[in-house]
């Protein structure tokens, strides 16, 4: 079956650095997407990774590992406006060439001062 | 580049009622996505069009929902009629199509459905 697990909370603190994790269980993954939802918004993008390693993209980072079915959102420089909840979703391929988005429920990230 | 247009932006209806909401996608964007999200949760997809054929409305819930994208960019999602576990915020979202890199999604504001 389909099935994305990430945390359902997590506190950090400003200027420091948070991971998120999120695992996964696909028949056939095609790619891993986080986005940024904050409270009352709709969610934006924020990191794409189809293969396995590490993508930078000024303070954020998205860490993928196929083999293991985990990835993870490293949020560095932690700011008060990071304060948001971070979405996994993962594309899922079936029935030859259809593709479906599949959404964790997100993890709820508080930054305090 | 505009981004991707909703109205409304809040509904208050009673259970039994009819509601729609419309979405304008991003301009030239073949696919369109309708998602219902209720308070806590990601994002359910309920219908996914390619231009203006439906790709994917199996977790549609038929007897009471209804979606067309009849030329292919604007959608409308209706409900009817409305009960109270469809009080969600009704998010649609566009992306350019087939390509793996791109088919990056690209949210609008949402509509805030509550059913009294």
């Amino acid at each position: 079956g389909q099935n994305i697990d990430q945390p359902t909370e997590m506190t950090a603190t400003e200027g420091a650095i948070v991971q998120i994790n999120c695992t996964y269980q696909t028949s056939g993954f095609n790619g891993l997407f986080w986005y940024q939802q904050h409270a009352g918004e709709a969610p934006t993008f924020l990191s794409y990774n189809v293969l396995d390693g590490l993508e930078e993209k000024g303070r954020f980072s998205s860490f993928l590992s196929r083999s293991k079915g985990y990835s993870y959102l490293l949020l560095k420089e932690l700011q008060m406006k990071d304060s948001a909840s971070y979405l996994c979703a993962v594309r899922d391929r079936y029935a030859g060439n259809n593709r479906k988005l599949i959404w964790g429920l997100g993890t709820s990230l508080a930054v305090n001062p | 580049e505009a981004g991707v247009a909703q109205s409304p932006r809040y509904k208050i209806i009673e259970k039994r009622q009819s509601v729609a909401f419309w979405c304008n996608p991003i301009s030239g964007h073949a696919t369109l996505y309708w998602y219902q999200q209720i308070l806590g949760q990601g994002p359910k997809l309920l219908i996914q069009f390619q231009n203006n054929g439906v790709v994917d409305d199996s977790q549609l819930p038929k007897d009471r929902f209804s979606a067309e994208r009849l030329k292919g960019v604007d959608s409308t999602l209706k409900i009817q009629p409305a009960k109270l576990e469809d009080s969600a915020v009704y998010l649609c979202a566009s992306s350019w199509g087939e390509n793996l890199k791109q088919e990056t999604q690209y949210f609008g504001p949402g509509t805030r459905l509550l059913v009294l």
